[in-house]
């Protein structure tokens, strides 16, 4: 597609639930990035992928995040047992290349209650 | 680590205004920097990015930043805003050759018709 599309748009989880939020970045694009964005804050780095491989995970908060590409295309992150502090916008972002910059997705926004 | 500084949490101005929002960052080697433009309900987009050459970068609908090595700073400016500009502005390096995006926290503005 045209963007960056990440599905749901707005999802609701009661504590304990695990989630599972898709990614489906441009095509052709090599690394696709995750990021968590807290109320008024801005975008926080979770992890990347460069294709299928999984090049750098230190921004996920604990492990019960795991993110996952198994195709080198579309991308899931999935939140085990979720925590009233997980709630936030998840973003997408993919890339072709550093040099021509970053296109993210409109985002997942998770409440947990 | 490197990281990035916003000072200004919010701005408001008037039409016609002109705008500085500042941006500092910290990291001791080569980066790239952006700044990244949020639209009420819409998502992220690429104002402008510095990777290297003449230190000031020209970008979209009007904005321009500085890059200036000497103050780790990297501020974004236009000479006259409209109403059209309210958004939330974010700030974001990468060391050269990197792919993580850290960013800051972002500068609301409001500009009042």
């Amino acid at each position: 597609g045209a963007g960056v599309s990440q599905s749901p748009r707005y999802k609701v989880a009661k504590r304990g639930q695990d989630v599972a939020l898709r990614c489906d970045p441009i095509s052709g694009h090599v690394s696709l990035f995750w990021y968590q964005q807290a109320l008024g804050q801005g975008p926080e780095f979770l992890t990347y992928f460069q294709n299928e491989a999984q090049l750098d995970k230190s921004g996920l908060p604990s492990d019960r995040f795991f993110a996952e590409r198994p195709e080198g295309s579309v991308s899931t992150l999935k939140i085990q047992r979720t925590q009233q502090e997980d709630s936030a916008v998840y973003l997408c972002a993919s890339s072709r290349d550093a040099l021509f910059g970053y296109t993210f997705g409109s985002g997942t926004r998770l409440t947990v209650v | 680590a490197q990281s990035v500084s916003q000072h200004n949490h919010h701005v408001i101005l008037s039409e016609a205004a002109s705008l500085e929002l500042g941006c500092n960052y910290s990291y001791g080697g080569t980066v790239n920097l952006f700044w990244y433009v949020q639209y009420p309900g819409q998502h992220l987009q690429l104002l402008l990015k510095y990777f290297s050459g003449d230190p000031l970068v020209k970008g979209i609908k009007g904005f321009e930043a500085e890059f200036i090595k000497s103050k780790f700073s990297f501020n974004l400016r236009k000479p006259s805003v409209q109403w059209s500009d309210t958004a939330e502005y974010f700030c974001a390096v990468n060391p050269a050759g990197g792919n993580m995006l850290t960013f800051g926290g972002g500068t609301r503005l409001m500009v009042k018709p």
